[in-house]
C-alpha cells in the first residue's frame, strides 16, 4: 500500500530536549516537504527536500534542520524544541516537485507535538 | 492581510441542505486554485481543483471569480459525512511557485 508514515504520532516532551520526527515514504517519491498546522495559521511548509541530498527552506524554518541521505526517508529534527514549536506536524510527498504544485501530494498522518 | 482567507466557521446544517463557502486570495500572482477537506487532526485530502470555468464533481461544485480573487465551493445534499474543515488552496507564482493553504471552514451536519 502507497503510504506516507510518521513517528511518533504524538509527542510530550520538555523544552531543550533534542527530537526527531521520522517521515518515510514507500512510493520512491523525489519531492518530500514538511509542514506545521497552527490554528489560524492555516499549513506552513518549513522545509522541503527535491531528492536526496537536496533541502531547501520553506516559510517557517527557524529551530527546524532536516536531513535527506535516502530516498524514503525525511526527518524532521527539533535540536532545542521550545513551546512555541508546539503544534501539529505533516510531512508530504510527491513524486515531482511539480506534483506538490498540482496538488498530486500525500500527506502523512501528522504528529501532534506538545513542548512544554 | 492573510494572503488566503477564509470564514472559519462553524457552519451547521441539517443533513440535506445546501451550504457554500467563500475564500478570498489577495495575490494576483495567484495561479491555480484547489479545495481540501480535512476531518478532525488527520491530514488534508485533494477534494477537487477550481478551474476557470467552474467545475462540479457530484454534489460538490466548485467556482473561480478572478476578478474579485475569490473562490468558492458549493456542496448539495449535504451527508453527514461532510462534516469536516474545508481548506481553500491557492498556488503562487511569485519567480518561485508556491502553495499557500488557508485555514480553514468548518462545516458540522446534523441529522
Amino acid at each position: 500500500e502507497a503510504q506516507v508514515t510518521q513517528n511518533p504520532r504524538y509527542l510530550i516532551t520538555v523544552t531543550g530536549k533534542k527530537l526527531t520526527v521520522t517521515c518515510s515514504q514507500n512510493m520512491n517519491h523525489e519531492y518530500m516537504s514538511w509542514y506545521r498546522q497552527d490554528p489560524g495559521l492555516g499549513l506552513r511548509q518549513i522545509y522541503y527536500s527535491m531528492n536526496v541530498e537536496v533541502t531547501d527552506k520553506g516559510d517557517v524554518p527557524e529551530g527546524y534542520k532536516v536531513s535527506r541521505k535516502e530516498k524514503r526517508n525525511f526527518p524532521l529534527i527539533l535540536e532545542s524544541p521550545s513551546p512555541n514549536q508546539t503544534s501539529l506536524y505533516f510531512c508530504a510527498s510527491s513524486l515531482l516537485a511539480v506534483d506538490a504544485l498540482r496538488n498530486e501530494q500525500y500527506f502523512g498522518p501528522g504528529t501532534r507535538l506538545t513542548v512544554t | 492581510r492573510k494572503e488566503v482567507e477564509q470564514d472559519p466557521g462553524p457552519f451547521n446544517v441539517p443533513e440535506g441542505a445546501t451550504v457554500a463557502f467563500n475564500c478570498t486570495y489577495s495575490n494576483s500572482a495567484s495561479q491555480s486554485f484547489f479545495w481540501y477537506r480535512q476531518d478532525c487532526r488527520k491530514e488534508p485530502k485533494l477534494l477537487m481543483s477550481v478551474y476557470s470555468s467552474g467545475n462540479e464533481d457530484g454534489r460538490f461544485t466548485a467556482q473561480l471569480n478572478r476578478a474579485s480573487q475569490y473562490i468558492s465551493l458549493l456542496i448539495r445534499d449535504s451527508k453527514l459525512s461532510d462534516s469536516a474543515t474545508y481548506l481553500c488552496v491557492v498556488r503562487l507564482n511569485t519567480g518561485f511557485q508556491k502553495l499557500v493553504f488557508g485555514t480553514g471552514t468548518r462545516l458540522l451536519v446534523s441529522p
